[in-house]
């Protein structure tokens, strides 16, 4: 592992459904973020971990739980999926929540909900 | 209020130089990032400014004016590898980024 994973790439889900995406990290960094990129509008927060243990409401949090029980791995679950969830979905990391904070990002992950 | 904006698409010919634009309203800003994305891929940092004045790395150079609320991306010498979408990202004093939605450049040969 170079820097951070993604999975799955990408995947079709039945509205509904309960789904997790899966983000580890291999460079030790503090701070973790999912993002989602729509068509026409910039990355949008959805939540964050400043540190291990901790995490925070972004912009756009509704219908997402995430959770940080350790440095390298960040989850972002959807408890019941929506057609309205269908996007893109960068993981990132950081060495830390501060000034000039440098983001590294995922492939990205695919998500369409039928 | 937080708001970024930035020009949609931008078409040029390989080997000329282009700027992309970008203004931003930001509460609080602390500092101005470039991030270049090509098709299906990751964001990739290009450069942060937090003073103002330009910045140069390589064919690349930025831009930052605080005073104006203004920063712009200038790529010399372009190549067809350089065709992707260039984010313009607002830092605020909370160190919270505000993305625009993209410029996405078009390389022509």
């Amino acid at each position: 592992i170079a820097g951070i994973t993604q999975a799955p790439t990408s995947q079709i889900l039945a509205a509904g459904r309960r789904m997790t995406l899966r983000c580890t990290q291999d460079m030790r960094h503090n701070a973790m973020y999912w993002y989602r990129q729509d068509l026409g509008l910039g990355l949008r927060l959805i939540h964050y971990s400043n540190t291990a243990g901790t995490t925070g409401k972004g912009e756009v949090p509704d219908g997402y739980s995430v959770s940080r029980a350790n440095t390298d791995d960040f989850p972002l679950t959807l408890a019941s999926a929506v057609p309205s969830q269908t996007s893109v979905y960068f993981c990132a990391s950081s060495e830390g929540a501060s000034g000039a904070n440098v983001l590294t990002f995922g492939a990205g992950s695919r998500l369409t909900v039928l | 209020g937080q708001n970024i904006d930035q020009p949609t698409e931008m078409t040029a010919t390989e080997g000329a130089i282009v700027q992309i634009n970008c203004t931003y309203q930001t509460s609080g800003f602390n500092g101005l990032f470039w991030y270049q994305q090509h098709a299906g891929e990751a964001p990739t940092f290009l450069s942060y400014n937090v003073l103002d004045g330009l910045e140069e790395k390589g064919r690349f150079s930025s831009f930052l004016s605080r005073s104006k609320g203004y920063s712009y991306l200038l790529l010399k010498e372009l190549q067809m590898k350089d065709s992707a979408s260039y984010l313009c990202v607002s830092e605020d004093s909370s160190y919270k980024l505000i993305f625009g939605s993209g410029t996405r450049l078009l390389v022509r040969p």
